[in-house]
């Protein structure tokens, strides 16, 4: 599997603030992605990260609020902005597509814990 | 709507006896399955998957059962293990190459030695 790193492991951040979170992995990866999971809930896709173009959002996720970057195949980063309490969630970095891997196996960051008070 | 569903949020079972947990789905289009373990303060650990092609599929210890006309898998851990304890999720999506997942709720699984 890919080493994936992501940084900060967890923050305590005001409302109003921003937050980016750094997701790294030791290999170039044909798809990045953001995953959030609530207090209590299942992983939930916030969005594709494109190398070189906009990141994909589903349902529910706007780029005002969460803007990402890829600008390479190793590296993106998720911002949640304008916090409030109820973001405060563990956001996931996760990898896909890497040459060897079987079609289909998603591989996750350690995450990163986001308290909002 | 939850499209994949684990019913039961936790599970004991004794040091080397099966663990089984269940994940139900409601979309037949589903064509790819994944299980995760997850430990506190970690991030999912892929486990095994298993294509809508095939009824079964094992690695050592976990063996991934999916019968389609009843929308259901199973994952199953002989034997259990302490090191076992955590939240299995699992995950369904419509095409493998997407990588969009979508995730059950988890089950918290405790092996008692």
């Amino acid at each position: 599997s890919a080493v994936i790193s992501q940084k900060p492991s967890r923050d305590i951040c005001q409302r109003g603030t921003s937050l980016t979170i750094q997701c790294q992995v030791d290999s170039q990866v044909t798809m990045m992605f953001w995953y959030r999971q609530q207090p209590g809930q299942s992983l939930t896709l916030i969005a594709t990260a494109n190398q070189g173009s906009e990141a994909t959002y589903e349902s529910g996720f706007v780029i005002d609020k969460f803007p990402i970057s890829r600008p390479n195949l190793t590296f993106s980063t998720l911002t949640v902005s304008n916090l409030s309490p109820e973001d405060s969630s563990i956001y996931l970095c996760s990898v896909g597509g890497r040459q060897g891997w079987e079609t289909g196996e998603l591989f996750f960051g350690e995450g990163s814990r986001l308290t909002v008070l | 709507d939850q499209q994949v569903k684990q019913n039961s949020p936790s599970l004991s079972v004794q040091e080397g006896r099966i663990s089984i947990l269940n994940c139900d789905y409601t979309n037949s289009m589903f064509d790819y399955f994944l299980w995760y373990k997850k430990y506190p303060a970690e991030g999912p650990t892929f486990l095994i998957s298993i294509s809508s092609i095939k009824d079964k599929n094992e690695d050592g210890r976990f063996t991934v059962f999916l019968n389609k006309s009843a929308k259901h898998l199973s994952l199953h851990i002989v034997p259990s293990q302490p090191g076992d304890s955590a939240v299995y999720f699992c995950a369904a999506t419509l095409e493998s190459g997407t990588y969009k997942y979508i995730f059950g709720t988890g089950t918290r699984l405790k092996v008692l030695a």
